[in-house]
């Protein structure tokens, strides 16, 4: 099992310029997330999604589109790059917690980096 | 919206026992709490989860008070392997989903 694996690992953009990062898992999870991590603020919930075709916001959405085609993969789009969005960004992946029982825990890509100057 | 407030670091020596506490006042009903370790370049990794009272696994114990408005991490004997930023998240799945981590408390172990 590859766990959650995320695409690129790493990016520089110009601002204006756009890109997706791939998140992909084969745990067969039904929910995703997408988080961004920036120093000094732990990491917060950009949007995340409880199933194929399903997509909600979460903390930060602003600048951000996401897409569930498939169960297994959960794309974040940056239509427009900004300096502000310059951060570590990572996917993570869950059970619900009325199908894993006692307790659901995220298991976490290991991160992409983008910078965009 | 509830916030979760972690000291911003802690230095402790190998072999002791090390409590980190979370504070998140505003837990609502149907919250639960978990607590994650963070490598450098690396995702976070799940510790423990609990709702209240105490739960223990292999690696950690969770102790949360009664009025559930903070919590605590305990690390048995750490060694200089357990260096690393640990994170205490607040999440809800009933009603409007919630996942608001905390800022993270760097632990470093010392000889």
């Amino acid at each position: 099992n590859a766990g959650v694996t995320q695409t690129p690992k790493f990016r520089v953009l110009k601002t204006g310029q756009s890109m997706t990062l791939l998140c992909a898992q084969d745990m067969n999870h039904e929910y995703m997330y997408w988080y961004r991590q920036d120093p000094g603020m732990g990491l917060r919930l950009i949007h995340y999604s409880v199933g194929e075709g399903t997509t909600a916001k979460g903390e930060v959405p602003d600048g951000y589109n996401v897409s569930r085609l498939k169960k297994q993969n959960f794309l974040l789009g940056l239509e427009s790059a900004a300096p502000s969005q310059t951060s570590v960004y990572f996917c993570a992946s869950s059970e619900p917690r009325y199908r894993s029982g006692t307790s659901y825990e995220q298991y976490f890509g290991p991160g992409t980096r983008l910078t965009v100057t | 919206l509830a916030k979760t407030t972690q000291p911003i670091s802690m230095d402790s020596y190998e072999g002791q026992e090390v409590n980190i506490t979370c504070s998140h006042n505003n837990i609502a009903t149907n919250d639960y709490i978990t607590w994650y370790q963070q490598f450098p370049s690396q995702g976070p990794r799940f510790i423990i989860q609990g709702y209240k009272t105490k739960v223990t696994n292999e690696v950690a114990s969770l102790f949360i008070p009664a009025d559930r408005k903070s919590s605590t991490l305990s690390l048995p004997r750490v060694s200089l392997s357990d260096t690393a930023v640990y994170y205490c998240l607040v999440s809800s799945t009933s009603g409007t989903y919630k996942y608001i981590f905390g800022t993270g408390t760097r632990l470093k172990v010392l000889a």
